[in-house]
């Protein structure tokens, strides 16, 4: 069974500063995806950016980028230029590659942006 | 394209009731899957279908069940409601199969149950 742990519960940053967010999986799957999803007030979760194991390059997604080291198990989250409205609380999550679209979700980190 | 839309958006019960929720997947997508979130247990997985078949299920009591049509479209029901059950339902859809198991949820469905 794979494991999702972000050990921090809560952090906060101010408008336009960066914040890197952390998050360590366990697993024994070589092949696999992991993934940011943040989730407003609204309580609708988005996709934030997505990493293929096999994929060497870390992901980028204009403000948002990872770190993923594979061989420590860890998958950061670094956000610039921090917004208001990056305010969330953020998820990282697991799937495996084989098998079916199941997602394995860590507790959360509410990141809190102020002015 | 649509996201994915869950109806109702809001649900009151009592103990002992049954509901059901219904999902509507992003057009071409033939994977969804149900989660529940609550404070205490985070977000847990509850099963997933693919073209008309359960593919996965989490560790939830017979009490949950769901099921797919033919347009993708899910339900999942709740039998005898208990106060725990109460928490926001999420569905989620994808393709269903590597590389595109990228999962895209709609806005939930909050149930309470009384």
């Amino acid at each position: 069974a794979q494991t999702v742990t972000q050990s921090q519960p809560e952090m906060s940053v101010q408008e336009a500063e960066t914040v890197t967010l952390s998050c360590t999986y366990d697993t024994s799957e070589s092949n696999y995806y992991l993934f940011w999803y943040k989730q407003p007030p609204s309580r609708q979760m988005i996709l934030v950016i997505r990493q293929e194991a096999y994929k060497q390059q870390n992901a980028t997604e204009n403000r948002f980028s990872v770190n993923f080291q594979k061989a420590a198990k860890s998958f950061s989250l670094k956000i610039s230029d921090s917004q208001l409205g990056d305010t969330a609380m953020y998820f990282c999550a697991f799937m495996k590659q084989s098998g079916y679209s199941t997602l394995t979700f860590g507790k959360g980190t509410m990141l809190l942006v102020s002015p | 394209k649509a996201g994915v839309t869950q109806t109702p958006r809001y649900l009151i019960k009592t103990r002992g009731q049954q509901v059901t929720l219904s999902c509507s997947p992003i057009s071409g997508h033939r994977s969804v899957s149900w989660y529940q979130q609550t404070p205490g247990q985070g977000l847990q997985f509850l099963f997933e279908y693919f073209s008309e078949t359960q593919r996965n299920k989490g560790n939830f009591p017979g009490r949950f069940s769901g099921r797919q049509f033919s347009n993708s479209r899910s339900e999942m029901n709740v039998s005898t409601l208990e106060l725990g059950d109460s928490a926001l339902y999420l569905c989620a859809s994808s393709q269903g199969r590597p590389p595109l198991h990228t999962q895209y949820f709609g806005p939930g469905t909050r149930l309470t149950v009384l």
